[in-house]
């Protein structure tokens, strides 16, 4: 079956413009998941998504940032106005908590902000 | 902040040997999971063990935890060149309702054919 898949696997943009990126989670799988990755880093927290629940955005490091879920389905990761530091790849994970704990990762969208 | 540790932070070996990789961390967690990272991209899941479990199998891993040190180290044994990848433990925390995982900064291997 199709795994989380994530696009663009690459966008360049400049300080200032806006960016959107698109996660496919697994389908059935009622949790989704963001997270950063700064160059030689471990993964940051952004926020998560469970079924119709208010989302967890205790993660997101500024007003600049926001994300979307429509239901069990796509969601859409913002970023406003973007700065140099929010360069980095930027993970989505889905995971059926029902069943396993165990999060299934997409293959990260790398930004690079000019 | 990051509350997993690893240790080392790379680690090179020639392949056959064994690879140690520990993991310290802060808060008592629920269940601890290994992930392997090739290429800075998608993480991939190798193996949970659960804060009432000590040791834990899957092929040539072995899982260890020991929740008095907060501790849990990795081994691979027979490492292969296909081994070579960043390796990060992430704990899913007591209080953490979302299930978020808190990662490390993680150990690169690197496995010498």
């Amino acid at each position: 079956g199709a795994g989380v898949s994530q696009s663009p696997s690459n966008k360049v943009t400049e300080k200032g413009k806006d960016v959107e990126l698109r996660c496919d989670p697994i389908s059935g799988h009622t949790a989704l998941y963001w997270y950063r990755q700064r160059l030689g880093q471990g993964l940051e927290f952004l926020i998560y998504f469970q079924g119709n629940s208010a989302p967890d955005k205790s993660g997101l490091p500024s007003d600049r940032f926001s994300a979307e879920r429509t239901g069990e389905s796509v969601s859409t990761l913002t970023i406003q106005r973007t700065q140099q530091e929010d360069s980095a790849v930027y993970l989505c994970a889905s995971t059926n908590n029902r069943v396993s704990y165990e999060q299934y990762f997409g293959p990260g969208t790398r930004l690079t902000v000019t | 902040s990051q509350q997993g540790e690893e240790d080392p932070q790379a680690l090179s070996i020639q392949e056959g040997e064994n690879a140690t990789m520990n993991c310290s961390y802060k808060t008592s967690i629920n269940n601890l999971q290994w992930y392997r990272q090739n290429s800075g991209r998608g993480l991939v899941h190798l193996i949970l063990i659960r804060s009432n479990e000590r040791e834990k199998h899957s092929g040539r891993l072995r899982v260890t935890l020991d929740t008095s040190k907060k501790s849990s180290s990795l081994l691979i044994t027979a490492s292969r060149a296909a081994d070579t990848a960043s390796y990060f433990c992430a704990g899913t925390y007591s209080g953490a309702g979302s299930y978020q995982l808190t990662f490390g900064k993680g150990t690169k291997l690197s496995v010498i054919p």
